[in-house]
């Protein structure tokens, strides 16, 4: 099993609409674990972390499934700046290396 | 304030040449890192540093070395290129170890090798 798993989509969403998506990762003792936001051609920017209650920014939810080892991304009232790669992000513990997902590519249609 | 700053943007080489990429920040972090990003893969660390005068390895280190000499500076050299190391780096620092804390990235190096 992958260290971190992510469909890659595209994920097509009409403007306005609400998309989700999750991320599996593969190990249990795992305590951090974040999403990050990447433009074509640009650089990762940190979009969220996510904590074990769960946390919201705006139109953006971040939840934690720690039985079923996944987190999920929630865009509500999608934009279309909202076009971009989402990079999930999970400590794998030990000496603290991060392993990224591939990432889930949103386009925002009009 | 600038964050991470990369140079080059972009570099073609021949095979078996060499380079060095070098990673500037200012943010007084401790933490820096290299990464790579290559289609259809997430980032990949290649080396990284805890602090000046420090590094270690990551998951793909050979191919590469690198230095911290001073702390805003971090340094990724290529010895002898091959194709393999066409890629997207990406540098990265953050105030403590990444697993916690937030990662700041540079703009990118595209690094093509023929």
């Amino acid at each position: 099993r992958k260290e971190v798993e992510q469909d890659p989509g595209p994920f097509n969403v009409p403007e306005g609409a609400t998309v989700a998506f999750n991320c599996t990762y593969s190990n249990s003792a795992s305590q951090s674990f974040f999403w990050y936001r990447q433009d074509c051609r640009k650089e990762p920017k940190l979009l969220m972390s996510v904590y074990s209650s769960g946390n919201e920014d705006g139109r953006f939810t971040a939840q934690l499934n720690r039985a079923s080892q996944y987190i999920s991304l929630l865009i509500r009232d999608s934009k279309l700046s909202d076009s971009a790669t989402y990079l999930c992000v999970v400590n794998m513990g030990g000496n603290n290396r991060l392993a990224f997902g591939k990432g889930n590519q949103v386009v925002v249609i009009p | 304030n600038a964050g991470v700053t990369q140079t080059p943007k972009f570099r073609v080489l021949k095979t078996g040449q060499s380079m060095t990429l070098l990673c500037a920040q200012d943010m007084n972090h401790e933490y820096m890192y290299w990464y790579r990003q290559d289609p259809g893969m997430g980032l990949r660390l290649i080396h990284y540093s805890v602090g000046e005068g420090t590094t270690a390895k990551g998951e793909v280190p050979d191919g590469y070395n690198v230095s911290r000499l001073k702390k805003q500076n971090f340094l990724l050299g290529l010895e002898s290129a091959a194709p393999s190391q066409t890629s997207v780096y990406f540098c990265a620092s953050s105030q403590g170890a990444s697993g916690a804390n937030v990662l700041t990235f540079g703009a990118g190096s595209r690094l093509t090798v023929l």
